[in-house]
């Protein structure tokens, strides 16, 4: 069982629609992550958070909005998404050395 | 950034055989990880592997940092092996991990 917990599992937005993907780990890992994954693509960085403060942002839409409310915890508030949203968005935290722990992921689809 | 490749792209294993996937990294990198994509698109974590050589079951992995590429073995593939394998490396301390795209791996019963 993976120890990145991300709910829902499934969602299914209007354009207009506001909602938000979360994710939780109780691993002590300080550092933590959405990643973005297209069919038969490799997952692409969105924001790292590290020690709650977001580290990196790789030029992502303002449609999307990240938010770490405490070192356990992320969330992705999602506003106003177009079709080509629809993907797996990935949660993962990671501890000092760098290695990834992955969620099994919420598959996002917008009509 | 570091730029990595996987080969092959795609395999196609009957149940029992035994495979090989590769990972060249066009940089040094420090941080190493091999993850497997199940179908139902979770991605588990096989090895964090910057150097040597492990094993985990049937699976075992080794990189040679100083040649800048790493070896994913699958002995006495299962069907339950099929997914797509990606490995990913970054330099210590960046929160950018570079991924591969991925190897398809097909295995028939």
């Amino acid at each position: 069982d993976t120890e990145v917990t991300q709910t829902p599992k499934h969602l299914v937005m209007g354009m207009t629609n506001k909602k938000s993907l979360k994710c939780e780990q109780h691993m002590g890992h300080r550092a933590m992550y959405w990643y973005k994954q297209k069919a038969k693509k490799p997952p692409e960085l969105m924001f790292v958070y590290s020690y709650e403060k977001l580290s990196i942002n790789e030029s992502v839409p303002s449609r999307f909005s990240p938010e770490c409310p405490n070192s356990s915890l992320l969330n992705l508030h999602l506003h106003a998404l177009q079709p080509e949203d629809s993907a797996l968005y990935l949660c993962a935290s990671s501890q000092g050395n760098g290695e990834l722990f992955f969620g099994e992921g919420s598959r996002l689809t917008v009509l | 950034g570091i730029q990595v490749e996987q080969s092959p792209p795609d395999l196609i294993l009957q149940e029992g055989a035994n495979s090989t996937l590769r990972c060249n990294f066009s940089d040094s990198v420090n941080n190493l990880q091999w993850f497997h994509q199940n179908p139902w698109g979770q991605l588990i974590n096989l090895f964090y592997i910057p150097s040597g050589t492990k094993q985990n079951g049937r699976l075992s992995a080794t990189t040679v940092a100083t040649e800048r590429y790493s070896l994913l073995y699958i002995s006495s593939s299962q069907t339950t092996d099929s997914g797509v394998y990606f490995c990913a490396g970054a330099y210590y301390g960046n929160n950018r991990l570079a991924f591969g795209k991925g190897n398809q791996v097909v295995v028939i019963p």
